[in-house]
This record gives structure tokens, C-alpha cells and sequence, in this order.
């Protein structure tokens, strides 16, 4: 396609169970992030894939939160025993990462991200 | 560690200039960005000022950069109905996660 899609758009689920959310990156792109965007905050990074290795996990809040990208383009987050506290819009962007060079601005392309809803 | 500080409310007229202000603190920030969120619909790049210049003009949006304040404004002229949105401004630090702000919403009064 032609932007960054993500999978569910929504998601209900209760407190403890698991859930995965998909992102499809913009074709092309080698470097994919996820962020959470909790009500009235801004996004916040979670973990960033520079092809299929995650160059930068330390924005997970902790070892429920997982994320993979195998083959370099498709990535899915993962979190286990959900909380409450866990419901938020978890986004995904792309970008053409290093390929684009440090002194590159690196537009980072957002998906419309995924309603996480944990009752 | 990183933070960036927005007003979380502004409202103009419309035909008015809107200027929206952020402070950020990673002083080893390479870009700036001004990134639009309106309901419904993903964030939109709006723009961005890699952290070596002072001014960058694109239409009617207009970027300042304070770097000895660490303080960035992104002024809209002619602000429109459809101008309304939540602007976030974000930095990009040594990794390349972004730092967002908690978002600015722009209220247009007719």
C-alpha cells in the first residue's frame, strides 16, 4: 500500500490476556518504530527496528512489552498478562532509517495506529 | 533526560497568526520537528529544522529555533478552519526514537 497500515484498529481485550498489534511498513523502508500515544499525551517511543534487529528497545516499560520484525518489513508488538494501564494508541512509523544518513531528516511515516483497549 | 514542553491550548481568529512554542532540553538534538495530529487521522509531518539553523520558511508555516534557549515556535499565518488540530513538536536526540511534546490544540474562533 501506499502508507503505513496497522492491524487491528482496534483491539478490546480483558485484563491478563495477550494481544498482538501489526504494523505493515511502507515498502522500501528499513528502519520501523513503534510508539504508545496514552490519552491527552504525546507519542512515546517504544522500540526501533533498523531492518530486522532492534537497534533500540529502551522504550519498553517493561519485559510484558516484546516486539519482532523478522524478515525486515512486517513487525508485531507483543504484550502478555495486559493491565489497564496498557490502554493507549500504540502507533507504528517507517522511514528509510540509516540508509538516509545521520545528517538526513528521516521523515518518520506514521500508520493510524491501534486502539488498545484493556478492561 | 529528554523532555519537551508544550502549551497545551491556544486559540486565534480566523485570519489571525497562530504561534505555537515549544521547549525541549536534549541539547544534543540534530532535528526539530512540528508534527499535526487531527481526529481520526495519523500524524502528519508538517515540518522540521535541523538544529544548526536559526529560521526555515515553508508557505505559510514559519519555524524559529532559540538553540542557546533550546526554544522552537512554528508560526501558521492566515490560520484556517481547517488549521485545526493538536500540534506536537518533537526532537530527535543521538538514538532515533522521537521525543514528543504532550501536544498544542489549536482552537479557531470565526
Amino acid at each position: 500500500g501506499a502508507g503505513v497500515s496497522q492491524t487491528p484498529s482496534n483491539k478490546v481485550t480483558e485484563k491478563g490476556k495477550y494481544v498482538e498489534l501489526r504494523c505493515d511498513p511502507i515498502s522500501g523502508h528499513t528502519a520501523l518504530y513503534w510508539y504508545r500515544q496514552s490519552l491527552g499525551q504525546g507519542p512515546e517511543f517504544l522500540i526501533y527496528f533498523q531492518g530486522t534487529g532492534a537497534a533500540d528497545d529502551s522504550g519498553l516499560p517493561n519485559d510484558r512489552f516484546f516486539a519482532v520484525r523478522p524478515e525486515g518489513s512486517v513487525s508485531t508488538l507483543k504484550i502478555q498478562r495486559t493491565e489497564r494501564g496498557d490502554s493507549a494508541v500504540y502507533l507504528c512509523a517507517s522511514s528509510f532509517g540509516q540508509a538516509g544518513g545521520r545528517r538526513s531528516y528521516n521523515e518518520q511515516f506514521f500508520g493510524p495506529g491501534t486502539r488498545l483497549t484493556v478492561l | 533526560g529528554e523532555d519537551v514542553e508544550q502549551s497545551l491550548f491556544l486559540s486565534v481568529r480566523e485570519g489571525d497568526s497562530s504561534v505555537i512554542n515549544c521547549t525541549y532540553t536534549d541539547s544534543s538534538s540534530t532535528y526539530l520537528y512540528w508534527y499535526k495530529q487531527e481526529p481520526g487521522a495519523g500524524l502528519q509531518l508538517l515540518t522540521y529544522i535541523f538544529s544548526n539553523m536559526d529560521m526555515k520558511q515553508d508557505q505559510r508555516l514559519t519555524v524559529l529555533l532559540n538553540k542557546k534557549d533550546k526554544h522552537l515556535s512554528l508560526r501558521i499565518a492566515d490560520t484556517q478552519t481547517g488549521d485545526s488540530a493538536i500540534y506536537f513538536c518533537a526532537q530527535r536526540g543521538g538514538a532515533d526514537g522521537l521525543t514528543f511534546g504532550k501536544g498544542t490544540h489549536l482552537i479557531i474562533q470565526p
